[in-house]
């Protein structure tokens, strides 16, 4: 099983809403990511779990909040966001070691602030 | 610093013409190097990779050579297909903080029949 699954596929929220995205992943993989990916652009990395610790936050706004629950799952909370964070959110996983090169990439939440 | 350049778009072409999307980068060493694809409304998908000088990757008749004399990894398809309209992004992974792939800006392709 080479997926990576995430739900929901798509999200509306208000700026005063609270949700949450998930991301499963069943090889194995010790790493998990989070990238946001705006229209015509590529993705841009958000935060790195390395065996369920967070290893990676590139100065992600606080109102973006990772969790890893277990090595299968990664979620991501989200808390009063602004309309700018309209985006694709894209979860991906990968092996740790000589395995961190190959990252896969789940399909994607399409996440729209009102 | 790492970068990858990629061919700018978007790239329009008829079915079964021949492929090239240039892709450059700079990094120290030897890096991964990779091919991915977005369809539309979809996440990114894995088309090949090459770990080492010389090596080529290849899958669903795309090919990719590592070149480290000309810091390249172009795309290549013989004959291309409605199907394969897509963004296609070139990415490395550096030997330093190899969980930090570097992107190219992606580069559209649409083929029309």
């Amino acid at each position: 099983d080479t997926e990576v699954t995430q739900t929901p596929k798509h999200l509306v929220m208000g700026m005063t809403n609270k949700k949450s995205l998930k991301c499963e992943q069943h090889m194995g993989h010790r790493a998990m990511y989070w990238y946001k990916q705006k229209a015509k652009k590529p993705p841009e990395l958000m935060f790195v779990y390395s065996y369920e610790k967070l290893s990676i936050n590139e100065s992600v706004p606080s109102r973006f909040s990772p969790e890893c629950p277990n090595s299968s799952l990664l979620n991501l909370h989200l808390h009063a966001l602004q309309p700018e964070d309209s985006a694709l959110y894209l979860c991906a996983s990968s092996g740790t070691g000589t395995g961190w090169k190959v990252q896969f990439f789940g399909p994607g939440t399409r996440l729209t602030v009102l | 610093g790492n970068s990858v350049t990629q061919m700018e778009g978007p790239v329009t072409l008829s079915e079964e013409a021949f492929l090239t999307i240039n892709c450059t980068y700079t990094a120290t060493g030897y890096p991964s190097l990779f091919w991915y694809v977005q369809y539309p409304g979809e996440g990114l998908q894995l088309l090949l990779k090459a770990t080492k000088a010389d090596d080529k990757g290849s899958n669903k008749g795309f090919e990719a050579t590592y070149r480290k004399e000309t810091t390249s990894f172009h795309l290549e398809k013989g004959s291309v297909q409605v199907s394969d309209s897509a963004v296609y992004f070139c990415a490395l992974s550096p030997i330093q903080g190899a969980q930090k792939l570097v992107f190219g800006q992606g580069t559209r392709l649409t083929i029309n029949p």
